[in-house]
């Protein structure tokens, strides 16, 4: 168990819907880090948050958006749901920004767009 | 853009055998991970390498690192079927991001 949560475990939606996932970073860490999995594109990086702000971006579409509240969970909104966003998402977190925090994977959360 | 590719993507291999995972990244990076995931699951930590000529062992698994060739090799020594699961390694890049390669697929047979 890495100490970050995920809910829910499994989500099934349909096309044009809206979805949020949530994630709750190991105690002490400040950054969370949002990744999709999918057959077509692999593992890639979505978006980063540290202390509340955003760090960076990386393959997110415009669809999708993100925040990281005051208590530091963050939660990944998924809208506009096209067959193609079915994916595992993942959140991780680490302590800091620096290239060397070892980042920790939360368990998932698995969207079906039906 | 950091592009980082694994091979193979398939390994099949019989029980007690020994084999190479390569793992080939287009960009300097000092820092390497290898994770393990089994289906439908999360990724789970192997190794962190750090520094060029990095070795680290874990059982049957071992990980290297050869930062000026930008290759990190995971070599798996007498297999056995708990080993069987998708393997993938990890670069980090700027703004401390993983760029993954697309995963091994290891099936260990009796």
């Amino acid at each position: 168990d890495s100490g970050v949560t995920q809910t829910p475990k499994h989500l099934i939606t349909a096309t044009g819907q809206r979805v949020t996932l949530r994630c709750s970073p190991r105690s002490g860490d400040l950054s969370v880090y949002w990744y999709q999995q999918s057959l077509d594109q692999g593992l890639q990086f979505l978006i980063q948050y540290y202390n509340g702000e955003e760090r960076a971006k990386g393959n997110i579409l415009e669809r999708f958006s993100a925040q990281q509240f005051p208590d530091l969970h963050s939660e990944l909104n998924l809208s506009s749901l096209e067959l193609g966003d079915s994916a595992l998402y993942f959140c991780a977190s680490s302590v800091g920004t620096l290239l060397y925090n070892e980042q920790f994977f939360g368990p998932g959360t698995r969207l079906t767009v039906l | 853009e950091l592009k980082v590719e694994q091979n193979p993507l398939f390994l099949s291999m019989q029980e007690g055998k020994n084999y190479t995972i390569y793992c080939n990244y287009s960009t300097t990076s000092d820092r390497l991970y290898w994770y393990r995931q089994d289906p439908g699951k999360s990724l789970e930590s192997l190794f962190v390498l750090l520094s060029n000529g990095a070795v680290k062992q874990e059982g049957r698994l071992m990980a290297s690192l050869d930062t000026k060739a930008r290759l990190s090799t995971l070599h798996i020594t007498a297999a056995v079927h708990d080993l069987s699961a998708t393997y993938f390694c990890a670069v980090v890049t700027s703004g401390s991001r993983l760029t993954f390669g697309e995963g091994t697929q290891l099936t260990v047979n009796p």
